[in-house]
């Protein structure tokens, strides 16, 4: 059974920190994976999008990595602000012919001035 | 250029009634995916509409059916909603072959 897990559930850090999200999946066969971020009571914004093919990706203050072979990716924020306050979820798009998002239940993360 | 369009925000039912959902997508997108996510939960997959059809679905009951228009937008349809169904719905959009997914702000929908 494909699952993708989010450490931890939930983060509280003083602005200016950096920080590391954690998502780690069972299925090795994967086409893509997915950074989004929620705020409360919001849809999906999409931060990152790293295929198979590639080791990371970055975007600003954000960096993801992605390693197959230990099943596991980061989402890496930098200079952590009270903007960054929401909740960030991760996706994996696996192969086996499931055309669709597994997602984990997301990290809630709280920066605080 | 418009990302994916969801319609109604907010919806209140009550138990026993039906509900149709409505999303447009991201222009260049032609697959619509339909999510349910919980409170406090990731999103579930429901099912995935590509030319029309049902491609796939998810491990949700016959109550919830959907429906793709020749413009690619979608309906997502729930019957006989209990309190469960209360939820944030979510529609996606992506290319026929998925390289990344957009959402839309998702239909916040409640049963009393």
């Amino acid at each position: 059974k494909q699952e993708v897990t989010q450490i931890p559930a939930a983060l509280s850090v003083p602005e200016g920190e950096n920080l590391v999200l954690n998502c780690s999946f069972t299925d090795s066969a994967i086409y893509n994976l997915q950074w989004f971020r929620q705020d409360p009571g919001k849809g999906l914004t999409s931060l990152l999008l790293i295929q198979s093919s590639q080791r990371e990706q970055t975007s600003g203050r954000l960096n993801a990595s992605l390693d197959k072979s230990s099943g596991r990716s980061t989402l890496y924020i930098a200079a952590s602000q009270p903007g960054d306050s929401a909740t960030y979820l991760c996706a994996g798009h696996f192969a086996g012919g499931y055309n669709k998002l597994i997602f984990g239940a997301g990290t809630r993360l709280a920066v605080h001035p | 250029d418009a990302g994916v369009t969801q319609s109604p925000t907010h919806l209140i039912k009550t138990r026993g009634q039906q509900v149709t959902l409505r999303c447009s997508p991201k222009s260049g997108h032609d697959t619509v995916s339909w999510y349910q996510q919980a409170l406090g939960q990731g999103p579930q997959f429901i099912f995935q509409y590509y030319e029309e059809e049902e491609r796939q679905r998810g491990n949700f009951p016959d109550r919830f059916s959907g429906h793709q228009f020749p413009n690619y937008s979608s309906e997502l349809n729930v019957n006989a909603l209990l309190l469960g169904d209360s939820a944030l719905y979510l529609c996606a959009s992506s290319q026929q072959v998925p390289n990344g997914y957009t959402f839309g702000s998702g239909t916040r929908l409640t049963v009393v």
